[in-house]
């Protein structure tokens, strides 16, 4: 079964820090999908990317496809960052072909 | 921008009572997705379709049942409340995706999410 896995579970950090939060992916996951969840519940896709490096803002995904790795990097972090951030696969076996797996989310708190 | 909305944020019902979560989106989409979201597990799918109609298990269908009577509708029924269905449920839709390389633009589309409803069950 494909699986996603996310790193740290729970990160704390000082406003203005540079953070990074860190997924791996099994064999037969493409386009990886990074997911933001703030306190209340809706989700918003940050980026969608199956190769390189994407950048929007403060925010920047890469993913090496050989390393089967990808990173969400936050720079000049802020309070207003405090959210889950959820990476996810697209799963490209058999009769589940697009739908998502889903890391377990890592927390991330931004403190004043 | 994409609309995804979900019937109610927040939800009690009562142990074997029949519940209907509703979700409807505005952008014409094929796929609909129903979530859950608990604490350390993370979303786990429940059941998807890809059309009208047309419905298919997830990773957690016990106890759930889905309706896709019109494309922009998704409901999500839970036919015998129990209390471990209680939890956060998310709706998600998107773009029909292509399983072949190369066929057009519509590969890689990513999902949208609607807020959520935080359904109790007492």
């Amino acid at each position: 079964k494909n699986e996603v896995e996310q790193s740290p579970q729970n990160l704390t950090a000082q406003e203005g820090e540079f953070i990074t939060i860190n997924c791996s992916y099994s064999v037969g996951i493409s386009a990886l999908h990074w997911l933001q969840q703030h306190p209340g519940g809706g989700i918003v896709s940050l980026f969608m990317l199956s190769s390189g490096k994407k950048k929007h803002g403060r925010l920047i995904a890469t993913i090496n496809i050989q390393e089967k790795h990808s990173s969400l990097h936050i720079t000049a972090s802020h309070p207003r960052d405090s959210a889950v951030y959820i990476c996810a696969g697209r799963d490209n076996y058999g009769g589940s072909q697009g739908n998502l797996i889903f890391g377990k989310g890592t927390k991330l708190s931004v403190k004043p | 921008d994409v609309k995804v909305t979900q019937s109610s944020r927040y939800l009690v019902k009562r142990t074997g009572e029949k519940v209907f979560l509703e979700c409807v989106q505005d952008m014409d989409h094929e796929n609909m997705f129903w979530y859950r979201q608990d604490p350390g597990l993370g979303l786990r799918l429940i059941y998807f379709s890809y059309d009208v109609k047309m419905k298919e298990k997830g990773d957690i269908p016990e106890g759930y049942s889905v309706s896709r009577e019109k494309k922009e509708r998704f409901s999500l029924i839970l036919e015998s409340a129990s209390t471990n269905q209680t939890s956060m449920y998310l709706c998600a839709s998107s773009f029909f995706w292509s399983p072949l390389p190369g066929q057009g633009e519509v590969d890689n589309q990513p999902q949208h999410f609607g807020d959520g409803t935080r359904l109790s069950i007492l």
